[in-house]
């Protein structure tokens, strides 16, 4: 059972250009969660989506940032005219559907994108 | 914004016991104890949780207060491939777009 996929996993753009960021989660996982990191700072939660729905997108900055997961294919994070502040870490994780309250739902983190910003 | 404090780093001798700490004294009763680790910028990776007793696997253990104020992540014999950045997250298991990374610890595993 492969993991969390995540592609590629170094990107350079240059100033003013997109960044798309792809996703794979694991066989049967339904729920993409997208986190950004800093150097040497934790991880911050930017959004949460099931297939076809974003659930909380109450880390993601208002403006040139977008996420989606397709019925089919991967979780897409993509950022529009990248900026030197957009350098970072992103980290993709995933989880099978809710349990019953009360147990837990472990995320499965992919290796990361880390996108350079020229 | 974390719920979480942690120290900022820690060192542990090749063989012996880490023993990581938590403080979690806002913690609500149906929020779980989480640890997660990342080593050397790769993604993280679960550890262990619980919610108020003693919890074993084959990684660690932890160890939660009965007042549940507070927690001890313990790996049993560290090697150096234990070393990493800890964290330390409290949320409501069936919740899952809560989880939020504090800075964690970083454990250095020294021979």
């Amino acid at each position: 059972n492969a993991g969390v996929m995540q592609n590629p996993r170094h990107l350079v753009r240059r100033r003013g250009q997109e960044a798309r960021l792809r996703c794979s989660p694991m066989k049967g996982h339904s729920h993409v969660y997208w986190y950004r990191q800093l150097p040497e700072e934790g991880l911050k939660f930017m959004v949460y989506l099931q297939k076809e729905n974003i659930i909380d997108e109450s880390g993601m900055p208002k403006e040139r940032f977008s996420a989606e997961f397709p019925k089919e294919g991967p979780s897409i994070l993509r950022i529009q005219q990248v900026v030197r502040g957009d350098s970072a870490a992103y980290f993709c994780a995933s989880s099978p559907l809710f349990l019953d309250s009360g147990s837990y739902n472990e995320q499965f983190f992919g290796p990361g994108t880390r996108l350079t910003v020229l | 914004d974390a719920k979480t404090t942690q120290p900022p780093s820690m060192d542990c001798a090749e063989g012996r016991a880490a023993n990581l700490p938590c403080n979690h004294s806002t913690i609500s009763g149906n929020e779980y104890v989480y640890w997660y680790r990342q080593i050397h910028s790769q993604g993280p990776q679960y550890i262990i949780h619980g919610l108020k007793n003693n919890e074993t696997n084959e990684m660690a253990s932890l160890i939660i207060t009965e007042d549940r104020k507070s927690s001890t992540l313990i790996l049993p014999h560290a090697t150096l491939r234990d070393t990493a950045v800890y964290y330390c997250i409290v949320r409501v298991a069936y919740n899952n777009n809560d989880m939020r990374f504090g800075a964690g610890t970083r454990l250095t595993v020294k021979p």
